[in-house]
């Protein structure tokens, strides 16, 4: 099945730093979203990015919608311990309820 | 907010028997449903959409008859592993989309462990 690419794999970092993740594509989405997924657990929505250059802010999270509408990127700023986990974007086509998930960046926070 | 609850979080079965699974939306209704299974450090894939009265439709390379999908009301769908094998091992997650249109009405199940001996 379709993917998208997702940068880094993987993410050591220490506690108080900032991450940042990104997610690219061949095809155009209509909507960007970012999740977080606990072990065992199902993918829980962070944020929604719904226009070409939209900048949306969660708390400590950041995500921008891409002007070419082909990708998208997650920043994390004055990471904590529980932070940890796996960060998925997801695309949607336009016109379709189906999300097409990136490969994942599994973050690890040493305090 | 929206809730939807997944049945079994884990269960464990042998290889040749079925396993059923269910999702509910527990507090809007769910004209659609979706069905994903994930492999152990690997992302989400989607294998069918579910509508409410109406056949599933698969993704390329998911087969119909194994993975049997019911969504006989609207706030409930099932998904049967028929005649299981190791090899169908992995995290399957439900999400469920309410009536309005955002993507915001799109919620995730906790999700199921199957693991087949």
């Amino acid at each position: 099945g379709q993917q998208l690419n997702q940068s880094p794999q993987s993410m050591f970092i220490q506690e108080g730093e900032d991450v940042s993740m990104n997610c690219t594509s061949s095809s155009i989405f209509n909507t960007w979203l970012w999740y977080k997924q606990d072990p065992g657990e199902g993918p829980v929505l962070l944020i929604a990015l719904y226009k070409a250059g939209e900048l949306t802010s969660n708390g400590r999270l950041t995500a921008q919608f891409g002007i070419t509408r082909k990708d998208s990127f997650l920043n994390i700023s004055a990471s904590i311990p529980s932070d940890v986990g796996i960060y998925f974007c997801a695309g949607q086509l336009y016109n379709t309820d189906k999300l097409i998930f990136g490969t994942g960046t599994r973050l690890q926070v040493f305090p | 907010g929206a809730v939807v609850s997944q049945h079994p979080s884990r269960v464990i079965c042998k290889s040749g028997t079925s396993v059923k699974i269910e999702c509910r939306s527990l507090d809007f209704q769910a004209t659609t449903m979706f069905w994903y299974r994930q492999f152990p450090k690997q992302s989400l894939m989607l294998m069918a959409t579910s509508n409410e009265g109406s056949k599933a439709t698969y993704e390329q390379g998911v087969e119909k008859d194994k993975f049997l999908i019911n969504h006989a009301s609207l706030t409930l769908s099932t998904l049967t592993v028929t005649s299981a094998h190791p090899e169908d091992s992995s995290f399957y997650i439900c999400s469920a989309r309410g009536f309005q249109p955002t993507n915001e009405k799109l919620f995730f199940g906790s999700g199921t462990q199957l693991s087949v001996l």
